[in-house]
């Protein structure tokens, strides 16, 4: 099955710099590729997600890039609030029956 | 409804009973999954409905767990027997086809066994 690392497992940002977070996936005929952000105590949900026939997106201060020569993709957040702080998962869609497989989280805090 | 329900939202279980826990997804979903997450932890796939395809039940954790959906309806996670370590956060996510589209999840069904 699809395997989807995820990196780091925790990020602590000053409030106004950027933050990075990093996939890879070993499926290559991945194509859809979702980020959930979750918040204490509360249900993922999605953020923004990108399509393999597109290298990058952006929503605001949020912004995905996809590389599907190196099979990997990544979540930057610019000018980091504290309502940033969360988990973030990273996900990608797979095989013929499209399963999703998530990273393992990324804990992001913004310090004031 | 407009989300994907779930119930209980919190059960507490003596240690050794069977519990039985419900997702409605959302309405015309063909996709289903169900997670559980333990505290501080990440998502662990448990099984996966998509349409009439048999069910991808590799991330049932022992033979305990069980999961059936009704056509492209509710789905219900039965643990028999629990223990102490299946205290998680047990979470359904649905989607409209799992083709490449956002996956809505519940709110949880918080499980405590003590």
């Amino acid at each position: 099955g699809e395997n989807v690392e995820q990196h780091p497992s925790t990020l602590s940002v000053q409030e106004g710099d950027s933050a990075v977070i990093k996939c890879t996936y070993s499926d290559s005929a991945s194509n859809y590729f979702p980020w959930y952000k979750q918040e204490l105590g509360k249900r993922p949900q999605l953020i923004i997600d990108i399509r393999s026939n597109v290298g990058e997106k952006k929503d605001q201060r949020i912004a995905v890039t996809l590389n599907k020569t190196a099979k990997h993709f990544s979540l930057h957040i610019t000018e980091t609030q504290p309502e940033d702080s969360a988990v973030y998962f990273c996900a990608a869609s797979i095989g013929n029956d499209y399963k999703l497989s998530f990273g393992a989280g990324t804990t992001v805090t913004v310090r004031a | 409804g407009a989300g994907v329900s779930q119930s209980p939202s919190n059960k507490v279980t003596e240690k050794g009973k069977d519990v039985e826990l419900r997702c409605d997804p959302i309405s015309g979903h063909t996709a289903l999954y169900w997670y559980r997450q333990r505290l501080g932890q990440g998502l662990e796939f448990l099984i996966y409905f998509q349409g009439n395809s048999a069910p991808d039940k590799s991330g049932l954790p022992s033979d305990r767990f069980s999961a059936e959906r009704t056509g492209e309806s509710v789905s219900t996670l039965t643990i028999q027997r629990t223990q102490q370590e299946d205290s998680a956060v047990y979470l359904c996510a649905s989607s409209w086809t799992g083709k490449g589209t956002e996956a809505f999840f519940g709110q949880g069904t918080r499980l405590t066994v003590v």
